[in-house]
């Protein structure tokens, strides 16, 4: 049973390009939550999704960065435009539909750095 | 608005002792506490949680305490080990629109010396 995968794992850009963070949840996982960790910070939550749905992107930036979980197919957390302020850490984390109280699943992450 | 608070940036506990780690919150929301420990480059990991019905949860070395009315958890590691060294993130979740919702702390690099 695949863990939670993310890729890449390293993702350089150019101030001003477009960054896609892809993230493919366990097996049997339809829950979807995207966290950013700067430099010597912790987890900020930035979006929580389900199949088809935003449940909540209250952490989402207004601009640039938006995010999907299709039907089919994994994850997409997508920034546009680039700066400098976007270098960081992406994690990727699912856990399943289960009613109740249950940990979430990280992936290795990815980090991404705008030069 | 921090609503998870990890107060101690670090700590340092030499090997064989007790290392312990604290958590606060704000949100008396907040049902279901967990803790995550993360190497470098890695993701966190899953490490114990804790229901808000319970006080005390158990799993080997590790231990963690909730204290309800203080609004304050802690997590007991003994006896500490080398491979705890790592970064450690308390978590705190409610439900949110009928789906759940984890909050985190800042982490605390715990380093523990032979």
């Amino acid at each position: 049973n695949a863990g939670v995968m993310q890729n890449p794992r390293h993702l350089v850009r150019r101030r001003g390009q477009e960054a896609r963070l892809r993230c493919s949840p366990m097996k049997g996982h339809s829950h979807v939550y995207w966290y950013r960790q700067l430099p010597e910070e912790g987890l900020k939550f930035m979006v929580y999704l389900q199949k088809e749905n935003i449940i909540d992107e209250s952490g989402m930036p207004k601009e640039r960065f938006s995010a999907e979980f299709p039907k089919e197919g994994p994850s997409i957390l997508r920034i546009q435009q680039v700066v400098r302020g976007d270098s960081a850490a992406y994690f990727c984390a699912s856990s399943p539909s289960t009613g109740g109280y249950t940990e979430a699943f990280f992936g290795q992450g990815t980090r991404l750095t705008v030069v | 608005d921090q609503q998870v608070k990890q107060n101690s940036p670090s700590l340092s506990v030499q090997e064989g002792r007790i290392s312990i780690l604290n958590c606060d919150y704000t949100n008396s929301m907040f049902d279901y506490f967990l803790w995550y420990k993360k190497y470098p480059a890695e993701g966190p990991t899953f490490l114990i949680s804790i229901s808000s019905i319970k006080d005390k949860n158990e799993d080997g070395r590790f231990t963690v305490f909730l204290n309800k009315s203080a609004k304050h958890l802690s997590l007991h590691i003994v006896p500490s080990q080398p491979g705890d060294s790592a970064v450690y993130f308390c978590a705190a979740s409610a439900f949110t629109q009928g789906a759940q919702k984890l909050v985190f702390g800042q982490g605390t690099r715990l380093t523990i010396n032979p």
